[in-house]
């Protein structure tokens, strides 16, 4: 079964602060994507980025940053020097290839609230 | 850019009606999809289509029907509202079949059920 656990339900900075998001995911698939998607208060899921399970580099997206293990199953999103813009519930989410027809497995969300 | 829009951002119906929610793609995407939003319960998928009048059932299909006639729109019929489907709803789209599409969501549709 596939399964994706967001801890934090709801996190609160001060702006300029560095915060990290945490994802912990399960699946018996051997091949999966990771996603992270981003809700403002507007409504639409905007996609950041996707993952496969084969490329465990880090990514860094300006002050975006996302850090994948394998070996805790964990695919954490880290936002430096964070803004007011950066406000919004972030969903964490998994694909399984040998579970098939891009279904997507989200976790409960977290809330972030950057404060001026 | 994928552009996913929904005919209403807010809707309020009453119990017992029938309900019909739009989507339209614009990027000639093969898979269209409706999910459910509910607070502490993340996003639920409820019915997906990968083909002009195909579609599979999701986890939560109970009391929902879907129509897709055309390859851009995917439309979600509530055949009889109930207050438990208060509720937000996300339509998505993606280009074709496989664990690594991205999906392409819409701005969403906030619905209340009196």
């Amino acid at each position: 079964a596939q399964k994706v656990t967001q801890a934090q339900t709801e996190i609160s900075v001060v702006e300029k602060e560095d915060v990290t998001l945490d994802c912990v995911y399960e699946t018996r698939d051997t091949t999966y994507y990771l996603f992270w998607y981003k809700q403002p208060p507007s409504g639409e899921l905007v996609f950041l980025i996707r993952r496969n399970s084969f490329d465990e580099q880090n990514e860094i997206s300006g002050r975006y940053s996302w850090n994948f293990q394998k070996s805790t199953s964990s695919f954490n999103f880290t936002i430096t020097a964070s803004q007011v813009v950066d406000s919004a519930v972030y969903f964490c989410a998994l694909s399984g290839v040998e579970t098939g027809a891009n279904n997507l497995f989200f976790g409960t969300g977290t809330r972030l609230t950057v404060i001026p | 850019d994928v552009k996913v829009t929904q005919s209403s951002r807010y809707l309020v119906k009453r119990t017992g009606e029938k309900v019909f929610l739009e989507c339209v793609q614009d990027m000639d995407h093969e898979n269209m999809f409706w999910y459910r939003q509910d607070p502490g319960l993340g996003l639920r998928l409820i019915y997906f289509s990968y083909d002009v009048k195909m579609k599979e059932k999701g986890d939560i299909p109970e009391g929902y029907s879907v129509s897709r006639e055309k390859k851009e729109r995917f439309s979600l019929i509530l055949e009889s509202a109930s207050t438990n489907q208060t509720s937000m709803y996300l339509c998505a789209s993606s280009p074709g079949q496989g664990a690594q599409e991205t999906q392409y969501f819409g701005p969403g549709t906030r619905l209340l059920v009196l």
